[in-house]
């Protein structure tokens, strides 16, 4: 089937660095979605993305929708302990019946 | 709050034995989705209903089943426990199946199935 690939698998960053993160593919996708998960709890939806190009911010917060349409970014500004968490891209394929596929997950760690 | 509701939070259970997890969607959602996060896991999706029927289907299982109700609730039925099924359970609602803001998926809180 089709897949995202998310990058990197885990990050350890110390508090207040900034944080990158991203997803990739070989297919083109009309939409992209970023989630974050708390341990224990369900997926929070962070930022929507509808437009290849278009970049979009939730406080510290931004994404991007790439220009190729085949991947997307996120970027965390000045992280704190909160950020912690697993960080999930899905996207939705053009032309496909609107299913979501979804990345592995990018697993944000704070060193004490 | 995402506004999906799931019960029970936690269930313990024996191998063997049959379990039915419930969620109700966020008011005005017509999709409902199930998924599966085992411990330190991606989401694996199992199961798409929209209005009561289904519309997709993932890596599920031939022991579980789902259903969605005419007033839009969902409830996933695993059956013939195994050691390797416990897992937290999601449900995710989102308004339709058609693009744009219609396929933003909101998540329940999830319940966590533990198969002794």
């Amino acid at each position: 089937g089709q897949q995202l690939n998310q990058s990197p698998q885990s990050m350890f960053i110390q508090e207040g660095e900034d944080v990158s993160m991203n997803c990739t593919s070989s297919s083109i996708f009309n939409t992209w979605l970023w989630y974050k998960q708390d341990p224990g709890e369900g997926p929070v939806l962070l930022i929507a993305l509808y437009k290849a190009g278009e970049l979009t911010s939730n406080g510290r917060l931004t994404a991007q929708f790439g220009i190729t349409r085949k991947d997307s970014f996120l970027n965390i500004s000045a992280s704190i302990p909160s950020d912690v968490g697993i960080y999930f891209c899905a996207g939705q394929l053009l032309g496909s019946n609107y299913q979501l596929i979804w990345g592995a997950g990018t697993k944000l760690i704070i060193k004490p | 709050d995402s506004g999906v509701t799931q019960t029970p939070k936690h269930l313990i259970t024996a191998t063997g034995q049959r379990v039915t997890l419930r969620c109700s969607p966020r008011s005005g959602d017509l999709s409902v989705y199930w998924y599966q996060q085992s411990l330190d896991q991606g989401l694996q999706f199992l199961i798409q209903y929209y209005n009561g029927e289904e519309r997709a289907k993932g890596n599920i299982l031939e022991r579980f089943s789902a259903q969605q109700f005419p007033d839009l609730h969902s409830e996933l039925n695993l059956s013939s426990l195994e050691l390797g099924d416990s897992a937290l359970y999601f449900c995710a609602s989102s308004l339709g199946t058609s693009g744009g803001a219609y396929n933003e998926q909101f998540f329940g809180p999830g319940t966590r199935l533990t198969v002794l």
